[in-house]
């Protein structure tokens, strides 16, 4: 699976979007981009993934660079209850080996008031 | 409602006993995950399964043991033999081992004294 560099923190003010980036320049062509995000004491919950296109859901965006080494997840109007750490992942898609995720350190993102 | 239950939430154990943590899914999913979280780090695998009475090593399986008799159920052994037992421990699940997405229980919090 390709490593994934992403910030290690983030601020963005209440109601503002978040734009969390995460550079995958190793990617190869039949691995999605995933993203996750974890609050603190709590499991990670799954936010978005994509191959290529653009991808949106109720809570996020996901916007994909062209030679795919990018990608930068947006939440379009930060709460509170976004502060978490993000984590991006780029693997293949799950098959044989089962739906294994390899977790960085990903990005402490703060929302203030 | 469907979920995945880990349980308990917290545990205390002396040095050198063998603990087993709970994991319990009501979401009919065939694939179940261990993950390992340190402070201030990412996830690690374990071990997975991807369907009932089959499991694999992750990356980290050394000094841990599961069993996975029923499809709803993947209790994980932490032995003796595990160096650095003290962790917090989520249990995850995906429809099948192709899903994208997976979904993580609350978290164990073992403490080893």
């Amino acid at each position: 699976d390709a490593k994934t560099t992403q910030p290690p923190s983030m601020d963005c003010a209440e109601g503002r979007a978040a734009n969390l980036p995460c550079n995958h320049s190793t990617i190869s062509g039949n691995e999605y981009v995933y993203w996750y995000r974890q609050i603190h004491s709590q499991g990670p919950q799954y936010i978005i993934h994509g191959l290529k296109n653009n991808e949106t859901n109720e809570m996020a965006s996901l916007i994909i660079t062209e030679d795919r080494k990018s990608s930068t997840l947006i939440l379009p109007h930060a709460t509170l209850r976004d502060t978490a750490v993000y984590y991006c992942i780029v693997r293949v898609a799950p098959g044989g080996g089962g739906n294994k995720l390899t977790f960085g350190t990903g990005t402490q993102l703060k929302v203030e008031l | 409602d469907g979920g995945i239950t880990q349980s308990p939430k917290y545990l205390f154990r002396k040095e050198g006993q063998n603990v087993t943590l709970s994991c319990e899914q009501n979401l009919n999913h065939d694939a179940m995950y261990w993950y390992r979280q340190d402070p201030g780090q990412g996830l690690r695998l374990i071990y997975y399964s991807q369907i009932v009475n089959d499991f694999q090593k992750g990356d980290i399986a050394e000094g841990y043991s599961v069993s996975r008799e029923k499809k709803e159920s993947f209790p994980l052994t932490v032995t003796s033999a595990q160096k650095n037992p003290t962790a917090f421990y989520l249990c995850a699940s995906s429809i099948t081992a192709r899903s994208p997405e997976a979904f993580f229980g609350q978290g164990t919090r073992l403490t080893v004294v």
